[in-house]
This record gives structure tokens, C-alpha cells and sequence, in this order.
């Protein structure tokens, strides 16, 4: 099993554009999660998705897209960059609800120019 | 307030000490807690659930204490590889949230 992958692993935009990351997990969980980390801050949440379908937004959901069409992938959008979405981004999944442990993707390295 | 607070650290400690981590949480009807380990330029992975009882795992004990609102973590013996940011994670379950909160992480470094 691989896990949890996410693509591309760095990534550089100029303010402006526009760009996709991808999450696919192998271990059938029914719950995703998309995560930003920047120093001092912390994970935090950006939308999740609590089975094919649907999706809600987190903590910190301005400036960004989600879409579940298939159980095992959740995509996270970016329309228009912009510099304060400098971050890593980290993807993960949890079997059922947030009680159960969550299984985190090697994070995206994302700087915007 | 935060909802999850760490000292950010470094802690740092020589092989063989042992070292303890506080963190508190300010949503008191949090329902889990976790520990999670996160390396440098890694993902997070868990390290053990809290338990209202406490619980131990080899070197590790976590404690909680919903009366102040804080959990530990004591690592005894710290090894080399002991090394990481520790994060701290609550799930709020009475706020509707189906997500998990993080702390900003306590930064541990053992020396030889």
C-alpha cells in the first residue's frame, strides 16, 4: 500500500495563476483533509470531505477549492495564487471521523511569486 | 486564546533525560487527544492517543486532565532519535467540527 500521495511535490506560481494538488489514498478511508503548515502557525485546516461528494470548509477555506468525485482522490484548487499561500500543503485521510488517526501525504512545498 | 497551545521550545536535553511536554486546550468538551510526531520537512504520523486513565507506550506516557485542560507527554530515556516536533491535537467534537486541531508543536532536540 502506498498510503497517502500527493502531486507534484514543489511547486513555484507567479501570483495569478492557477493550479491543482492532487491527493489519492489507498486505504479506502472514507474522511480527507487538506492542511496548510507555516511556521508558528501550525496545521491548519483548509476543507475537508467526509466521504465521495461532499465537501466542507475548515479554519482556513478563502482562496481555495476542494472537489471528492471519487473516494480516493481529493483535490485542492488554487484559482488565483497569491503570496500568503506560500505553504506546505499536507493531504490526509482517517478511516472514519477525527477520532480515528489521521494518515498524512508527504506535503506539497508550494511558493508564490 | 489559541485553541491548542504548546511552548514552542526547543527543549533541548542530553541522551538519557527524561523530558516532559505540557499543552493546553480551551474547548472543555474536547473528546480526543493525540500526540503526533512530526520530523523535519516530514509529514506529521501519530505517536499515541490520551486516554482520561493515562497511558504508556515503551518510553512514552501521556496524561490528561480535563479539570485544567491540559495533557503531557513524558519521554523517558530520550534517544537520538527521539528528535522531532511533538504536535499536540485535540477533536472538538461538540462544536460540529469533524476535524482534528493542532497545536503549533514543541520542538525537541536530544544531544549525545
Amino acid at each position: 500500500n502506498a498510503g497517502v500521495t500527493q502531486t507534484p511535490k514543489f511547486r513555484v506560481l507567479k501570483t495569478g495563476q492557477s493550479m491543482t494538488l492532487l491527493c489519492a489514498q489507498d486505504m479506502n478511508h472514507e474522511y480527507m483533509y487538506w492542511y496548510r503548515q507555516d511556521p508558528g502557525m501550525g496545521l491548519r485546516l483548509i476543507h475537508y470531505s467526509v466521504g465521495e461528494g461532499t465537501t466542507a470548509k475548515g479554519e482556513v477555506p478563502d482562496g481555495y477549492n476542494v472537489s471528492r468525485l471519487k473516494k480516493q482522490n481529493f483535490l485542492l484548487g488554487l484559482e488565483s495564487a497569491a503570496p500568503s499561500q506560500t505553504s506546505v500543503y499536507f493531504c490526509a485521510s482517517s478511516l472514519w471521523d477525527a477520532g480515528n488517526e489521521q494518515f498524512f501525504g508527504p506535503g506539497t512545498r508550494l511558493t508564490v511569486l | 486564546r489559541k485553541e491548542v497551545e504548546q511552548d514552542p521550545g526547543p527543549f533541548n536535553v542530553p541522551e538519557g533525560a527524561t523530558v516532559a511536554f505540557n499543552c493546553t486546550y480551551s474547548n472543555s468538551a474536547s473528546q480526543s487527544f493525540f500526540w503526533y510526531r512530526q520530523d523535519c520537512r516530514k509529514e506529521p504520523k501519530l505517536l499515541m492517543s490520551v486516554y482520561s486513565s493515562g497511558n504508556e507506550d515503551g518510553r512514552f506516557t501521556a496524561q490528561l486532565n480535563r479539570a485544567s485542560q491540559y495533557i503531557s507527554l513524558l519521554i523517558r530515556d530520550s534517544k537520538l532519535s527521539d528528535s522531532a516536533t511533538y504536535l499536540c491535537v485535540v477533536n472538538p467534537l461538540n462544536t460540529g467540527r469533524r476535524a482534528l486541531t493542532f497545536g503549533s508543536g514543541t520542538r525537541l532536540q536530544v544531544q549525545p
